[in-house]
């Protein structure tokens, strides 16, 4: 597929179980942070975002957690569906401006 | 809604020759993205567009490269000359409301130069 190939980390889960996907990220003055998904052949999706005045946000079986003590920043995928095997990227950007920087990925193989 | 439409889906071209990539952005966002995507660099930003102005251009690798956005409706990326180095895949996004970082995605452009 088209995104990011060989070099990226990889979580492999059971289908059912829940996954966790991790990001640092360097710039303090971000104000939001974004996570996207990217499937096989596909551009980036948007998941969740969350902004930096907040530690935690929930959607529909995914939850973000933020610290920005540590600049650390995470996707929990709950009871993780064959669907889910995608890229997931981290991004980040300032309010005051419109670039949206990227993290490197992770790449999540679910076994059925 | 279509989404974000680009073309071509995949391009093969020999080093030297001009390559030119579209776009089509969501009716009504007002603000259009290119981004670049290598095993080696990940996503990067190229150029982007706020109503058809360019913004911001400091992604754009150098002087072989360019952009264009003559209408809400359409923009174009353009090589010349291409060199092996440009193989990518070229993404193309559009976005609404940019005090988020939500931006919707085409399902890229993959340019391969030989």
């Amino acid at each position: 597929g088209e995104s990011v190939g060989l070099h990226l980390p990889t979580l492999s889960v059971q289908e059912g179980d829940n996954s966790i996907i991790n990001c640092a990220y360097s710039n303090s003055a971000s104000d939001y942070f974004i996570w996207y998904k990217q499937e096989s052949g596909k551009g980036p999706q948007f998941i969740i975002d969350i902004r930096s005045n907040m530690d935690k946000r929930q959607g529909q079986r995914v939850t973000v957690l933020l610290n920005k003590t540590v600049k650390h920043l995470s996707l929990q995928i709950a009871a993780t569906q064959p669907g889910d095997s995608a890229v997931y990227f981290c991004a980040e950007k300032k309010s005051a401006g419109n670039k949206l920087t990227f993290g490197g990925g992770t790449r999540v193989l679910v076994k059925p | 809604d279509a989404g974000v439409i680009q073309s071509p889906r995949h391009e093969v071209t020999e080093m030297g020759q001009e390559v030119t990539l579209r776009c089509k952005p969501i009716s009504g966002h007002n603000s259009l993205f290119w981004y670049r995507q290598t095993m080696m660099r990940g996503l990067e930003l190229l150029i982007y567009f706020n109503n058809n102005v360019p913004i911001d251009d400091s992604g754009m690798p150098e002087d072989r490269f360019s952009a264009k956005m003559p209408n809400a409706s359409f923009s174009t990326l353009k090589i010349q000359p291409s060199e092996p180095r440009d193989s990518a895949v070229y993404f193309c996004a559009s976005s609404l409301d940019l005090s988020t970082g939500e931006l919707f995605f085409g399902e890229g452009s993959r340019l391969t130069v030989l």
